[in-house]
């Protein structure tokens, strides 16, 4: 079945600093969405892409079908930014929804 | 990895009527979600629910909507009466701590409201 490969699973960061995490698949994806788990364990979207780049403050992701990835980068990190991260993404033929793992993003002073 | 079981895959109902969603959540998770995704559009979080609980629900969580597990069984979603608008693929999410754990998801039920 499909399958969705999230890197990395835990990242740290400095404040003002960045990265990127990086979601794989190993079919084609018709769209991906990205969220981050808040205090009380809700999914928060970020962001729900069907094709090319979107940009919301310091968040940034990027989904290209063709060579099946995602990413979201993490500009200027601040302390807030920290929690979990999960990518998620659609199948093509079935719409099944398929998640990531998650990436625990720590951001220190 | 911890499974989250979601019975049945696909379920059909005429408007109007009762449905009832199961959630079978990993054995010693404590926190549960439900979330909404209508077709070609993003996922949508519903509510949390946490020792008997809800702790969180959003806008689209309506008065037609309950949740419960009880006695430590199934961890459900009702809607009574469906609408039209009701017809989506409901995840079920759960985790063993409210904070950074990680959520493991159910494979959905998709609801068919005719």
């Amino acid at each position: 079945g499909d399958q969705v490969e999230q890197s990395p699973s835990a990242l740290s960061l400095h404040e003002g600093t960045g990265s990127a995490l990086r979601c794989n698949f190993t079919t084609t994806m018709r769209a991906v969405q990205w969220f981050r788990k808040n205090s009380r364990g809700s999914l928060i979207n970020l962001f729900y892409l069907a094709s090319g780049t979107k940009e919301n403050g310091r968040l940034k992701s990027a989904f290209d079908s063709k060579e099946r990835y995602s990413t979201l980068h993490i500009r200027d990190a601040q302390l807030e930014d920290s929690g979990t991260y999960f990518c998620a993404a659609e199948g093509t033929n079935t719409g099944k929804l398929t998640f990531g793992d998650g990436t625990v993003l720590t951001v220190k002073p | 990895g911890p499974k989250v079981l979601q019975i049945p895959s696909h379920q059909i109902i005429d408007m109007g009527q009762m449905v009832t969603l199961n959630c079978d959540p990993v054995s010693n998770h404590l926190y549960f979600y439900w979330y909404k995704q209508i077709l070609g559009q993003q996922m949508e979080f519903l509510v949390n629910f946490y020792n008997g609980k809800v702790m969180e629900k959003s806008k689209l969580f309506k008065d037609q909507f309950s949740v419960e597990r009880p006695d430590g069984s199934y961890f459900t979603l009702k809607i009574q009466p469906t609408a039209l608008e009701d017809s989506a693929v409901y995840f079920c999410a759960s985790s063993s701590g409210g904070g950074a754990e990680t959520l493991y998801f159910g494979s959905g039920t998709r609801l068919t409201v005719l």
